[in-house]
């Protein structure tokens, strides 16, 4: 079976760090991708993780222990504009790249 | 940045009928997908279509649903016999080989 879970709802501090978690349990695993979703709007891509370890973009950070069936998101000073949910996404071993989606964390921040 | 762009925006439709969904990949992609969202649920794969056939689908695309490429830049989605329970947000996605999907702004379908 195919189960990726994340938080439901987090909140955090404008100009603070915070670390969304995923794990995942997939019949195969092609990588782990992180979007980014405000509501009623499309899921826009924020980063990605194929190899175990530590992928920087800016203020955003993806990490993956394909070992452990673990990722996290890292945001870094948070800016109001950040509240939105996080999908967790994981590309099967299918050669289609589909991808099965967790439901998603929503992020408050407050000022 | 090249986009994915879907048409109509929001589709509001009798329960029965037919609603065609259209979305125009980015140029140069070659892998193509269908997602719904349910409001308030994930996001779902429907269907994946490569090399103009379709290379995996979900449960969830039964015979009531149907993709095709008509021409050389629009993807469609059509659902025939329309429920109740098939409105969601309706997002297309194409994709380069290996590379991220990137997702078009979606079609609201609601079923009266």
């Amino acid at each position: 079976g195919q189960n990726i879970d994340q938080p439901t709802e987090m909140t955090a501090t404008e100009g603070a760090i915070v670390q969304i978690n995923c794990t995942y349990q997939t019949s195969g695993f092609n990588g782990l991708f992180w979007y980014q979703q405000h509501a009623g709007e499309a899921p826009t891509f924020l980063s990605y993780n194929v190899l175990d370890g530590l992928e920087e973009k800016g203020r955003f950070s993806s990490f993956l222990s394909r070992s452990k069936g673990y990722s996290y998101l890292l945001l870094k000073e948070l800016q109001m504009k950040d509240s939105a949910s996080y999908l967790c996404a994981v590309r099967d071993q299918s050669n289609t790249g589909k991808l099965i989606f967790g439901q998603g964390t929503t992020l408050q921040v407050k000022p | 940045e090249p986009e994915v762009t879907q048409t109509p925006s929001h589709q509001v439709t009798q329960m029965g009928q037919e609603v065609i969904l259209r979305c125009v990949p980015i140029s140069n992609h070659l892998y193509f997908y269908w997602y719904r969202q349910i409001l308030g649920q994930k996001v779902e794969f429907l269907v994946s279509f490569y090399n103009n056939e379709i290379s995996e689908k979900s449960e969830i695309f039964d015979d009531q649903f149907s993709v095709e490429r008509p021409d050389g830049s629009n993807f469609t989605l059509k659902i025939r016999s329309t429920k109740l329970e098939d409105s969601a947000m309706y997002f297309c996605a194409s994709m380069e080989g290996g590379q991220p999907q990137h997702f078009g702004d979606g079609t609201r379908l609601s079923i009266l």
